[in-house]
């Protein structure tokens, strides 16, 4: 059972437009984080929201965590090239477990 | 630089043969975890260990072994290897495990035959 799930799991968009991806989850998180990862690389943060509510933005990036901690969502404004990547959320669940969850990946490819 | 370093970044092997996959952070980081990543099933957390001595299962385990005698170093240790466990494996480590990010190392591209 995957306890975080993204939508969509992949997205091929032409460059300028906008975008929203999903994380989804039925446990609360004590937060969440978002990472975009290139091939043949590691993840590499983009960003961490903590608060039920918070909204963070990172340039045309805007992160937003849903009031239960249930859930995020990450929207582009303008898609570039350079956005292409595999975009992860994760966390920590927030009881009972010292684990920590990866989301299913939305694999985005933002066409010239 | 601040890095996670894990060895090696590609290794082909075969069935039953003892491997080990070595991993070292310079950030004096408590947390340090290890993920597979596998078409369609994304990162699964294999170990992770909060301190030195203290590990814990993930939520993939089987047919892993893992030790933290030291803050820095943090091996994966495949004792009889099988073909399932082809993957791409990541070394990560944070400050703590709520708050912080994870800072992952470059990957290692295992194969087994």
């Amino acid at each position: 059972t995957q306890l975080l799930e993204q939508s969509p799991q992949f997205l091929s968009i032409q460059e300028g437009e906008n975008l929203t991806v999903y994380c989804n989850s039925s446990s609360v998180f004590s937060s969440l984080q978002w990472y975009r990862q290139e091939p043949g690389e590691g993840p590499v943060l983009l960003v961490t929201v903590v608060t039920g509510g918070e909204v963070k933005k990172l340039k045309r990036l805007t992160f937003q965590f849903g009031d239960a901690r249930k859930d995020s969502s990450l929207h582009i404004t303008a898609a570039q090239p350079g956005d292409t990547g595999l975009y992860l959320c994760a966390g920590p669940l927030f009881s009972g477990t010292y684990k920590y969850i990866f989301g299913t990946g939305t694999r985005l490819k933002v066409l010239a | 630089e601040a890095q996670v370093t894990q060895n090696p970044r590609y290794l082909i092997t075969v069935t039953g043969k003892k491997l080990t996959v070595t991993c070292s952070q310079n950030m004096n980081h408590e947390y340090m975890s290890w993920y597979r990543q596998d078409p369609g099933l994304g990162l699964r957390q294999i170990y992770y260990s909060m301190n030195v001595e203290v590990t814990d299962k993930g939520d993939v385990p089987e047919g892993y072994k893992v030790s933290r005698k030291e803050k820095r170093n943090f091996p994966l240790i495949l004792e009889s290897p099988s073909p399932n466990q082809t993957s791409l494996y990541f070394c990560a480590s944070s400050l703590d495990r709520v708050h912080q990010p994870q800072h992952f190392g470059d990957g290692t591209r295992l194969s087994i035959l």
